[in-house]
């Protein structure tokens, strides 16, 4: 099964900051990764999938890039309602397993 | 508009079954794979398992292999999710979701969540 290390774990930024999130792979994924945000009792949210392709209507403050196995969600200038959770997530082959997710907090 | 609707959780004993239902409505759903995911309280997101579009195909993971079945019915729009021999790790949200692409050769991330339902394990 392919492994998703998340780092870090938790965050804290003020708006305005540029934050970036990595997600390595135990193994080549091919571009198959997705990001999402999560707030508080909430579902979540698709940002981007194919590593670097954004869901419509996702701001373009956040971007994704990444290849093989390494892996990063950027936003470029935080906002307040950016405070949340992220998770990474493959979609290479089943099982289709999330990183460990990243907390974003307010400084 | 895509939704999905999630029914059937509750409180349960250890070692009980339940059913999770999945209304889903606003897209062509005999086109799209479908996916379970579930959330321990505080804890992250767990992939749980999935159904080709046709059916004809189920994976899950390691965590609810042999316990747990997802299937679908075409006729009524629905997910569903058998789940037997529960136990209190299995104490979460949990949530249906549609994969983002059509099949076949669909990419299965996830475009559209459910609310989820909640489903306590206790005795």
């Amino acid at each position: 099964d392919i492994q998703l290390t998340q780092s870090p774990s938790s965050l804290s930024a003020s708006v305005g900051d540029r934050v970036t999130i990595t997600c390595r792979a135990s193994q080549d994924i091919s571009d198959f990764l997705a990001w999402y945000q999560q707030k508080p009792g909430k579902a979540p949210n698709l940002l981007l999938y194919d590593a670097s392709r954004l869901e419509s209507g996702v701001p373009s403050r956040f971007s994704g890039s990444g290849s093989g196995t390494d892996y990063t969600l950027t936003i470029s200038s935080l906002q307040p309602e950016d405070f949340a959770a992220y998770y990474c997530q493959h979609y290479y082959t089943p099982p289709y397993t999330f990183g460990q997710g990243t907390k974003l907090e307010i400084k | 508009q895509v939704q999905l609707v999630e029914s059937g959780g509750g409180v349960v004993q250890p070692g009980g079954s339940l059913r999770l239902s999945c209304a889903a409505s606003g897209f062509t759903f005999s086109s799209y794979g479908m996916h379970w995911v579930r959330q321990a309280p505080g804890k992250g997101l767990e992939w749980v398992a999935f159904i080709r579009y046709d059916g004809s195909k189920e994976y899950y993971a390691d965590s609810v292999k042999g316990r747990f079945t997802i299937s679908r019915d075409k006729s009524k729009n629905t997910l569903y999710l058998q789940m037997n021999s529960l136990s209190a790790e299995d104490t979460a949200v949990y949530y249906c979701a549609k994969s983002g692409s059509e099949s076949p050769g669909a990419r299965h991330y996830f475009d559209y969540w459910g609310q989820g339902t909640l489903v306590t394990v206790s005795s």
